[in-house]
């Protein structure tokens, strides 16, 4: 099946610093790739949709300018959480459509990023 | 607005029992509806997706049906094992290709 990888799959900043993650498909492309995030205990929500070549579409209430979004190909999307506060703390996770337009219009889903803001 | 609603919220159960986990949503008009596993801390496993067309999918001990007029799914699980134990969530698709999610389901089979 199509696998969805994550770097880092955790990672520790201080309040005020920027943190990149990487979401990358490793074996079909994927126009379409999409970042959730989950807080404790609760579901996940949906933060933006990221379109290769185009700016990414973000939900409603998810600051664009503090999460920068960036999805150069069509392997890698990247989430930026710019100035990060403790109140970021959360677990970031992102899935890939493939390109091809699958029938199922099923996504994948990458093993999450978990981060810590002290 | 598409709105996942999972009953129950936490469910605690003997190993081996057979158990239905539920899962509603608001609008009808969906692609896809998926189940997922999650075990604490970590990602996502996909366990079984159903399309709009269809009205159940197996695999293994997991069945889920789909009702799409009346806005509900559920996943059974047949003999449950404490390896079952994890957060079982639902998600739907519709045109944009956007997963919503419902709250999820926290089981525990007991040994």
């Amino acid at each position: 099946g199509a696998v969805v990888s994550q770097h880092p799959s955790w990672v520790i900043c201080k309040s005020g610093t920027s943190v990149k993650i990487e979401c990358r498909s490793l074996d079909f492309q994927a126009t379409t790739m999409f970042w959730y995030r989950q807080f404790p205990k609760q579901s996940l929500m949906l933060m933006a949709t990221s379109n290769e070549g185009s700016k990414a579409t973000y939900e409603q209430g998810v600051e664009k300018d503090k999460f920068l979004i960036n999805h150069a190909s069509l392997t890698l999307s990247t989430l930026t959480v710019t100035s990060a506060h403790p109140e970021d703390s959360s677990f970031y996770i992102c899935s890939a459509r493939e390109s091809t337009g699958s029938t199922y219009n099923e996504q994948f889903f990458g093993p999450g990023t978990r981060l810590t803001v002290l | 607005k598409q709105e996942v609603t999972q009953i129950p919220a936490a469910l605690s159960v003997p190993e081996g029992e057979n158990l239905v986990l539920n899962c509603s949503f608001t609008d009808s008009a969906i692609y896809n509806l998926q189940w997922f596993r999650q075990d604490p801390g970590k990602g996502l496993t996909s366990l079984l997706l159903i399309q709009s067309s269809q009205r159940e999918q197996t695999s293994g001990r997991l069945n889920a049906s789909l009702d799409k007029s009346s806005g509900r799914s559920t996943l059974y699980i047949a003999a449950s094992q404490p390896g079952d134990s994890a957060t079982y969530l639902c998600a739907v698709t519709s045109g944009t290709y956007k997963y919503i999610f419902g709250t999820g389901t926290r089981l525990k089979v007991l040994a």
